[in-house]
């Protein structure tokens, strides 16, 4: 079945470091992709998506790249800010649009 | 104000009492979904439902009961809970499933 696969965590950076949280996923026909983040105490907020490949998702300095032939959708940040520790789960629509599968999250927390 | 909104927020209960959680949105979404999240699980689906009298088996239905009689209401029911049900469940809406989903609050339910 369609799955998703992401970096394990917690992730510690430093203020203005570059962040990369690993996905992969696993799905028949075409998924859409998304990055969710989780704030403490909150729910999910969508950060990020893209329905089909080589679409580039951004949003508040965010970018993900669905690349078909590997199979992920890797999320990158050039200068993360403490207020970007939170959790982060990527995830996939199936092919029909009705199912949805998340991976585990990552905790990022980001120190001054 | 747009949202998705769920009661009770936390609950504890004892095994075999029948419970429901109640999902509602004001956005006029199709579709609506429920979740768990547990650690290192990430969040798995439920069910979901494409619309009114509409619904479908997640990835881990089993224990859980939905209804969908109006468009705005999606409650869960657990019929008989047992203590691997304890978990944070989360309810979201979207317009269609490939475009971003609107998560509530979440619901921390505790069976003993």
């Amino acid at each position: 079945g369609d799955s998703v696969t992401q970096m394990e965590g917690p992730v510690t950076l430093s203020e203005e470091a570059f962040l990369t949280i690993n996905c992969t996923y696993t799905a028949t026909g075409y998924p859409s992709l998304f990055w969710y983040v989780q704030y403490p105490g909150e729910g999910l907020q969508l950060l990020l998506k893209a329905t089909k490949a080589d679409d580039k998702g951004s949003n508040k300095g965010f970018e993900a790249t669905y690349r078909k032939e590997t199979t992920s959708f890797h999320l990158e940040k050039g200068s993360v800010q403490v207020s970007d520790s939170a959790v982060y789960f990527c995830a996939l629509s199936d092919f029909t649009g009705n199912q949805f599968y998340f991976g585990t999250g990552t905790s990022l927390t980001v120190i001054p | 104000e747009a949202q998705v909104t769920q009661n009770p927020r936390y609950l504890i209960t004892v095994t075999g009492k029948k419970l429901t959680v109640t999902c509602s949105q004001n956005m006029n979404h199709e579709y609506m979904s429920w979740y768990r999240q547990d650690p290192g699980l990430g969040l798995r689906q439920i069910y979901y439902s494409m619309n009114v009298e509409v619904t479908d088996k997640g990835d881990v239905p089993e224990g859980y009961k939905v209804s969908r009689k109006e468009k705005r209401n999606f409650p869960l029911i657990l019929e008989s809970p047992s203590p691997n049900q304890t978990s944070l469940y989360f309810c979201a809406s979207s317009s269609l499933p490939r475009f971003e989903q609107f998560f509530g609050p979440g619901t921390r339910l505790t069976v003993l």
